[in-house]
């Protein structure tokens, strides 16, 4: 079955960027109706979503990260990424990447994000 | 913050029904997905749409929904669904804007 695995540096220094990326086995990112997505959680916080990319390019971004966050596809290489810039201590939390079934095997009408990588910390510390 | 509000905390009696709620505009026009999310682990989806539960999720928990709350429901709770409950929906707006909820804590007594 699909599985989602984050990889990148657990430590960023402030005002520097973060760079995380998604590896996808088991199933192509190009198949199916799916978005990919990016999720972080503070420590002892909620959810708050950042953004998720379609196969093709196309991508959406929570507005309270004031355009700092780039998510990007490679195909060939069957993963997607994450930059954040100019990153603070605000930035520090445990970050996911999950799959949004809505449009594909979950026809659901609302985002359903079914399968999630097991998730990476990463701390904004100098 | 949020637009969409959940209860911080909520606690059930072992074997009794609890009822967890999110309450939103965006609910009026669009279903919630409900993910349970235990200490140390990532989320895992429980219940989405009208009537959705995925693959190898007990059928005690069901969703229902009403104006702008949306309920995830769990029958006879046991001591394993002791964990943090989200909710999350579409912004709104109806822009591709994804919203979650702020956890609920359950409780299992």
């Amino acid at each position: 079955q699909v599985q989602l695995r984050e990889s990148g540096p657990g430590l960023v220094k402030p005002s520097q960027t973060l760079s995380l990326t998604c590896t996808v086995s088991g199933g192509s990112i190009s198949s199916g109706d799916f978005y990919w997505t990016w999720v972080r959680q503070p420590p002892g916080k909620g959810l708050e979503w950042i953004g998720y990319i379609y196969h093709s390019g196309n991508t959406y971004y929570n507005p309270s990260l004031k355009s700092r966050a780039t998510i990007s596809v490679d195909t060939s290489k069957n993963h997607f990424s994450l930059r954040l810039n100019s990153v603070t201590a605000a930035d520090t939390a445990l970050y996911y990447c999950a799959r949004d079934c809505s449009g594909g095997s979950c026809h659901s009408s609302t985002y359903t994000f079914d399968i999630w990588g097991q998730g990476t910390v990463v701390t904004v510390s100098s | 913050s949020s637009e969409l509000t959940q209860d911080p905390a909520v606690s059930v009696a072992l074997g009794q029904t609890v009822r967890i709620t999110c309450q939103g505009d965006s609910l009026r026009n669009f279903y919630a997905s409900w993910y349970q999310q235990k200490p140390g682990q990532a989320p895992i989806l429980v219940f989405y749409g009208e009537n959705n539960r995925p693959s190898g999720i007990p059928d005690r928990f069901s969703g229902s929904s009403s104006g702008n709350t949306a309920s995830l429901t769990i029958t006879g709770a046991q001591a394993e669904d002791e964990a943090d409950y989200y909710c999350n929906s579409r912004d709104s707006s109806g822009d591709h804007l994804v919203e979650f909820g702020g956890g609920t804590k359950l409780t299992v007594l």
